[in-house]
């Protein structure tokens, strides 16, 4: 079942923040993060797999709900590079089997 | 270091063409392998994973096929092509005994359908 991605796209200026949102009608056994940049193969950014959950490096950091339900990736002070599309990537159980969202399209501008 | 790669980067085929998707891994045993594809501007489809040589799960009913020859390859096969089967094909690989590892991307392969 295909987890549900929010905002579909965001523009925003350098400096400013963002917030992703992932949601799934069944509790989640972990969720993944991903970037993926015009052309290229997305890369890794985080997993969460305990409710309550929250982590993050540099100016990227995720959390993952009580219920397992939900989770959301925020990018503080964006940068240019920051721009591309994130994914979420969902399991239902400790199977290594990712199903993942539509995707949510960040464009940072000067 | 572990390495995946993929080939071809780019591929052109006509309809009802065959097809032969390669990837392969370095610096790593047993990695647990997988199939995506991605249709212009949408989200990653999981086609086939792989736990092991033999073993491999088909998640989405289609034209294609996979096989895990050896260890570390994964070939994905068409016999004939549809226009429907146009998109960005990406293998991946995670370490094996599955205990919540992120999935590695190679760098794909881009196949239109004409």
């Amino acid at each position: 079942q295909q987890p549900v991605q929010s905002p579909q796209a965001v523009i925003l200026r350098e400096g400013e923040d963002a917030v992703i949102n992932c949601s799934s009608s069944k509790a989640l056994y972990s969720v993944h993060w991903y970037r993926q940049k015009h052309g290229e193969a997305p890369v890794f950014l985080m997993i969460l797999l305990k409710g309550g959950e929250q982590k993050g490096h540099d100016k990227i950091s995720a959390s993952f709900n009580e219920k397992k339900q939900q989770s959301s990736l925020y990018l503080t002070a964006s940068q240019l590079s920051y721009s591309g599309t994130y994914f979420c990537g969902t399991e239902l159980s400790n199977t290594g089997k990712l199903i993942f969202g539509q995707g949510t399209t960040l464009q940072v501008k000067p | 270091s572990q390495t995946i790669h993929q080939w071809p980067a780019t591929l052109v085929q006509p309809v009802g063409s065959p097809l032969s998707l390669e990837c392969t891994v370095e610096g790593t045993s047993n990695p647990n392998l997988y199939w995506y594809r991605q249709a212009a501007g949408r989200g990653l489809q999981l086609l086939f994973y792989s736990v092991g040589i033999g073993q491999i799960s088909s998640e989405v009913p289609q034209n294609l096929s996979a096989s895990r020859p050896q260890d570390r390859q994964f070939i994905l096969s068409s016999k004939k092509l549809l226009l429907s089967d146009s998109g960005f094909y990406l293998c991946a690989w995670s370490p094996p005994y599955r205990a919540l590892y992120e999935q590695y991307f190679g760098p794909g392969t881009r196949l239109t359908v004409t």
